[in-house]
C-alpha cells in the first residue's frame, strides 16, 4: 500500500530556528496538504498546494510559514522563526483526485523550547 | 467557515457491542464526508467515506449520512478493544477542486474488555 512518508519524526528546536519538516506524497496524488495537530486539540488545516502552488492558506499560515516542492517530488514546510506556541505534530496529507479522502504520512512531532 | 461537530466522548462500550458515533454539521449542500480513526500520537487514518445519502457499509463498519438533518455517523459493529481510538469526522470538501476539510474535535472510543 502507498504511503505518505514524513522526516524527521520529531524535532526539537530552539525558540527563533528556522525548521524545515519534509514529506514525500504518493506519487500519482495531484493535491497536497498540511494539517497540524496541538496536543488535546483537533486537527487544524494549514495550506492546501496543487499545480505547483499554494491553493489555500489558513489564518494559521502566516508570513513565518512557506511551503515547496523543490524537485517533484519532496513536499517540504517551512517555519522560518520557530515560537513555543508552534509546538505541535504537524501532518502531510495528500489525495489523487476528488472526491476521494486524504492518505495522511505518519506525522512530525516538533518542540519548541 | 464550514462546521463539523462531534462529541468528545469519552464513549465506553463493552466488547462485541455496537459503537455509534455521531457528527453534526453546518453546510447543508454538503455532499462528502470522512471518518478517521487516530491512535494516540498516531497520524489519522481513513476508513470510510460517504458521498450520498443513506447507509455505506464496509466490513465492520457503516456510514450514514442523513442530509436532512445534517449528521453523519459510524457504527462499529461487534467492537473489539483494538477499535479503541479517537474517530474524526472530517467534511465536507470544499467546492473549487482543491477539496480541503474541515476536522471535527473528535470522539474518543473506549472498548471495554
Amino acid at each position: 500500500e502507498p504511503e505518505v512518508t514524513q522526516t524527521p519524526s520529531h524535532q526539537v528546536t530552539q525558540m527563533g530556528q528556522e525548521v524545515i519538516l519534509r514529506c514525500v506524497p504518493i506519487s500519482n496524488h495531484l493535491y497536497f496538504y498540511w494539517y497540524r495537530q496541538i496536543l488535546g486539540q483537533k486537527v487544524e488545516f494549514l495550506v492546501s498546494f496543487y499545480n505547483n502552488e499554494i491553493s489555500e492558506k489558513s489564518e494559521i499560515f502566516d508570513d513565518q510559514f512557506s511551503v515547496e516542492r523543490p524537485d517533484g517530488s519532496n513536499f517540504t514546510l517551512k517555519i522560518r522563526s520557530t515560537k513555543l506556541e508552534d509546538s505541535a505534530m504537524y501532518f502531510c496529507a495528500s489525495r489523487k483526485d476528488s472526491p476521494y479522502g486524504y492518505t495522511f504520512g505518519s506525522g512530525t512531532r516538533l518542540t519548541v523550547v | 467557515q464550514k462546521e463539523v461537530e462531534q462529541n468528545s466522548g469519552p464513549l465506553s462500550v463493552p466488547e462485541g457491542a455496537i459503537a455509534s458515533l455521531n457528527c453534526t454539521y453546518s453546510d447543508r449542500g454538503s455532499q462528502s464526508f470522512f471518518w478517521y480513526r487516530q491512535y494516540s500520537g498516531k497520524s489519522p487514518e481513513l476508513i470510510m467515506s460517504i458521498y450520498s445519502n443513506g447507509d455505506k457499509e464496509d466490513g465492520r463498519f457503516t456510514a450514514q449520512l442523513n442530509k436532512a438533518s445534517q449528521y453523519v455517523s459510524l457504527l462499529i459493529r461487534d467492537s473489539q478493544p483494538s477499535d479503541s481510538a479517537t474517530y474524526l469526522c472530517a467534511g465536507p470538501p470544499d467546492s473549487g477542486g482543491y477539496q480541503k476539510v474541515t476536522f471535527g474535535t473528535g470522539t474518543k472510543l473506549q472498548v471495554i474488555p
